[in-house]
């Protein structure tokens, strides 16, 4: 069974603030989507990775895929209170499925 | 064009009862995938369906069936209700190898 582990489980800053989440698993992925979800609401596709040490920038976000293909990064700069959410990763092995992290919990506090 | 569309929202049940859960996929995708995700964590992969078979399951017992109709749309059905079904249900849809999509959930509380 391939497991996702993310950290921190919550994570609260200030606006203006940055922050990393962390996604780290034993197994090799063949590509890392990251999600953030909002409550009342079904997870949304920020990013996915595919190549190891690949970085993506999205505004301020920029998501990293290790070189072994088995964790990943996010980092946003300068939070904002509308970053609030669920921010979940996710891979894709072997199988078509895709295996989830635990999910970070960000709150930026205005 | 609609997204993926999930009914009911939210549903009560009580214990030892039966539930259906429905989802219809984004137009142009095949493939349904249904997940469980408990409050403040991520979602765990229940079972796929493609041409209408369950392709992949996840560490689920039989409790927990489903379907997908010709027209790609699908049921997930819960028999025995436990307190620990209580969960937001999510279903996906995709062409594979292509992006996931989500719905908004069903809302399953069991007394």
């Amino acid at each position: 069974t391939q497991l996702l582990e993310q950290s921190p489980q919550f994570l609260s800053i200030q606006e203006g603030e940055n922050l990393t989440v962390y996604c780290n698993s034993s197994s090799v992925f063949s590509s890392l989507q990251w999600y953030r979800q909002e409550p009342g609401e079904g997870p949304v596709l920020l990013v996915t990775v595919v190549t190891g040490g690949e970085v993506k920038k999205l505004k301020r976000l920029t998501f990293q895929f290790g070189d072994a293909r088995k964790d990943s990064s996010l980092h946003i700069t300068a939070a904002q209170p509308g970053d609030t959410g669920l921010y979940l990763c996710a891979g894709r092995g072997s199988a078509r499925q895709l295996t989830f992290g635990s999910g970070t919990q960000l709150t930026v506090l205005p | 064009d609609a997204g993926v569309t999930q009914s009911p929202t939210h549903l009560i049940k009580t214990r030892g009862q039966q539930v259906t859960l429905r989802c219809s996929p984004k137009s142009g995708h095949d493939t349904v995938s249904w997940y469980q995700q408990a409050l403040g964590q991520g979602p765990q992969f229940i079972f796929q369906y493609y041409e209408e078979e369950e392709r992949q399951r996840g560490n689920f017992p039989d409790r927990f069936s489903g379907h997908q109709f010709p027209n790609y749309s699908s049921e997930l059905n819960v028999n025995a209700l436990l307190l620990g079904d209580s969960a937001l249900y999510l279903c996906a849809s995709s062409s594979y190898p292509g992006e996931l999509f989500f719905g908004e959930g069903s809302r399953l509380t069991v007394l």
